[in-house]
């Protein structure tokens, strides 16, 4: 099985809201990942988590906010968030980050759309 | 730092035409690289890969091969069909960038019948 789950698949929010997005994958993997792709662009990394610790942050706004419960789940938590900031959010997972041979798995994405 | 180079799209082809997407990439390293599919709304998945000079990935009639001397990584395939329209994105993963992936811009194709 190398499925990573993503929920919602869709979500509308104004930029007063707060919300999160849920990442899920049992694969036993250490390293999860999130990703924010516009239109017509590559993936651009935000965060990435290494057992269960935050790795990289990648100057993303403090309006992200990543949480890793355990190493099954990964959390995206949303507030105050620009219009701008509407994209689809991806989230993947590899065996580690100690092998560049590793595949990452992504998720069929949440496509946020900011009002 | 590392990089990848992708030819530009979007590639417009007929059913059962040849198929190359260029990609060339630079890195500090011994880097593995990919190819990822993007279909119409949805997440990327992993269509090949290499992980040392010479290799040669291959998946569902689609190669491409590990040129170090060129720095390359050509994807190919023999005969396209209408289902293989999609985004590509080329990657590499390099230890010397902790092994983050970087994509190339990504090209397009749309295959008509």
């Amino acid at each position: 099985d190398t499925e990573v789950t993503q929920t919602p698949k869709h979500l509308v929010m104004g930029m007063t809201n707060k919300k999160s997005l849920k990442c899920e994958q049992h694969m036993g993997h250490r390293a999860m990942y999130w990703y924010k792709q516009k239109a017509k662009k590559p993936p651009e990394l935000m965060f990435v988590y290494s057992y269960e610790k935050l790795s990289i942050n990648e100057s993303v706004p403090s309006r992200f906010s990543p949480e890793c419960p355990n190493s099954s789940l990964l959390n995206l938590h949303l507030h105050a968030l620009q219009p701008e900031d509407s994209a689809l959010y991806l989230c993947a997972s590899s065996q580690n980050r100690e092998s560049s041979t590793d595949t990452q798995y992504f998720g069929p994405g949440t496509r946020l759309t900011v009002l | 730092g590392d990089s990848v180079t992708q030819m530009e799209g979007p590639v417009t082809l007929s059913e059962e035409a040849f198929l190359t997407i260029n990609c060339t990439y630079t890195a500090t390293g011994y880097p593995s690289l990919f190819w990822y599919v993007q279909y119409p709304g949805e997440g990327l998945q992993l269509l090949l890969k290499a992980t040392k000079a010479d290799d040669k990935g291959s998946n569902k009639g689609f190669e491409a091969t590990y040129r170090k001397e060129t720095t390359s990584f050509h994807l190919e395939k023999g005969s396209v069909q209408v289902s293989d329209s999609a985004v590509y994105f080329c990657a590499l993963s390099d230890g010397y960038n902790n092994n983050d992936m970087r994509f190339g811009a990504g090209t397009r194709l749309t295959v008509k019948p």
